[in-house]
């Protein structure tokens, strides 16, 4: 069966860290990746996607980027962290040619 | 590209009372629809999905949702909720575009009181 890690569960940093947070999926080969973020009492917004070992689509315009150095890893980084990018942060992955998609247990980060 | 409107942010509803969660979605292609439910401060998990076929389409916990076309509809229902149905409800929908990634509504959250 396949399943998907994601770490830290909780992370506090200061304003001006970096960041790296870490997804994998196991059981599984070429899945689709997605870093989605959520901020507080609002819905869920696609940060990066990827169809494959260091291709990478940005969603929309930010602070943070992300890569696949290996098929079933997916990093989301930052090299200055905002408060602005406080939030739940959730990796998923998509099989090839089905579409639904199987999140991790998140990762909470707080910016102070 | 495909969106998503949940047209409610709050529903509380009485234990045992039947429930539905709005949800619409527009789209130029053939879409595939989902509903996530989230406990808090955990991921995501899939109630249930339409990709083909029926309209009606039944999930786990007892949720089944309807695809209307004509509409641009695809509400969640139960018809006797449980104190521990309490979750924040996800609408979805996603196409071929951006690699299949799901376009997400703002959320329902359901509180269901004894």
């Amino acid at each position: 069966s396949q399943t998907i890690h994601q770490w830290p569960a909780t992370l506090v940093q200061p304003v001006g860290s970096p960041l790296s947070l870490e997804c994998t999926v196991e059981g599984t080969s070429n899945p689709n990746l997605y870093w989605y973020r959520q901020a507080a009492g609002r819905g869920l917004q696609l940060l990066f996607y990827s169809v494959g070992i260091g291709q990478i689509s940005s969603e929309v315009p930010q602070n943070l980027s992300a890569s696949r150095p290996q098929d079933r890893q997916f990093i989301l980084s930052s090299k200055k962290l905002l408060l602005s990018d406080s939030g739940f942060y959730l990796c998923a992955w998509i099989r090839q040619g089905a579409p639904e998609a199987f999140f991790g247990q998140g990762t909470r980060l707080t910016v102070v | 590209a495909q969106s998503v409107t949940q047209l409610d942010s709050q529903v509380p509803v009485f234990e045992e009372a039947p429930v539905e969660l709005r949800c619409n979605y527009s789209s130029s292609v053939s879409v595939y629809l989902f509903w996530y439910v989230q406990y808090p401060n955990q991921g995501l998990q899939l109630l249930l999905k339409y990709l083909s076929g029926s309209t009606l389409v039944k999930g786990i916990n007892g949720f089944e949702a309807e695809f209307n076309k004509s509409q641009t509809s695809f509400h969640l229902r139960k018809p006797s909720v449980h104190i521990s149905d309490t979750a924040e409800y996800f609408c979805a929908v996603s196409g071929s575009n951006s690699g299949y990634a799901l376009n997400f509504g703002k959320g329902t959250s359901l509180l269901v009181t004894p």
